[in-house]
């Protein structure tokens, strides 16, 4: 079967960084996503990874090693406003969106 | 704000209600989806409608009938649910499947409780 692992929830502080990982196991591969989710809120697009390496975006970067089937988020210089769910997503052989359960990130400060 | 909006935001229903959520997409899009999320589990994809046309149905069951009459708009007919049924449900909107990224955007969801 298909699936994805990552953490349930981190805590972090306000200013640190914090790294969410995300493993799969797949059949095939078609890009990796994470996204944010906010309580009660809509997930929003962070990232995209196809390839293997770190895409930089900001205070936050996402690395793939399809290799390994990882990936991981990086969040610098933490903020109390990203405290929110963090969702990894990898896209099959079918197109079709395998999705992970999320990673509650706590921030304190 | 991503472009998806959805109504209601919130819902009550009892077992032998019917009643409909809507979605609608100001982005262009080609392809359109229902997605189920429950507490601590992974999006549970439902449907998803390409160009109007149904192109996935990932074993829903039938009190849950979709309708797509554009590739704007993208309905969610709901009739005698089950207390397992409540969870979040949420709209997004893609581009065109099968192309490059085709990131998914999602609206805010429907909050769904059935009592």
């Amino acid at each position: 079967g298909q699936n994805i692992d990552q953490p349930t929830e981190m805590t972090a502080t306000e200013g640190a960084i914090v790294q969410i990982n995300c493993t799969y196991q797949t059949s095939g591969f078609n890009g990796l996503f994470w996204y944010q989710q906010h309580a009660g809120e809509a997930p929003t697009f962070l990232s995209y990874n196809v390839l293997d390496g770190l895409e930089e975006k900001g205070r936050f970067s996402s690395f793939l090693s399809r290799s390994k089937g990882y990936s991981y988020l990086l969040l610098k210089e933490l903020q109390m406003k990203d405290s929110a769910s963090y969702l990894c997503a990898v896209r099959d052989s079918n197109y079709q969106l395998i999705w992970g359960a999320g990673t509650k990130l706590i921030i304190k400060p | 704000e991503t472009g998806v909006t959805q109504t209601p935001r919130h819902l009550v229903m009892g077992m032998t209600n019917k009643k409909s959520l809507k979605c609608e997409q100001h982005l262009g899009h080609n392809a359109m989806y229902w997605y189920k999320q429950s507490a601590k589990k992974p999006l549970e994809l439902m449907f998803v409608y390409n160009f109007k046309e149904q192109t996935e149905n990932n074993s829903v069951p039938s009190r849950f009938s979709p309708e797509c009459p554009n590739s704007s708009h993208l309905f969610l007919h709901l009739h005698t649910l089950q207390p397992e049924d409540s969870a979040l449900y949420l709209c997004a909107s893609s581009q065109d499947p099968g192309q490059g990224p085709d990131t998914q955007y999602f609206g805010p969801g429907t909050r769904l409780t059935v009592l």
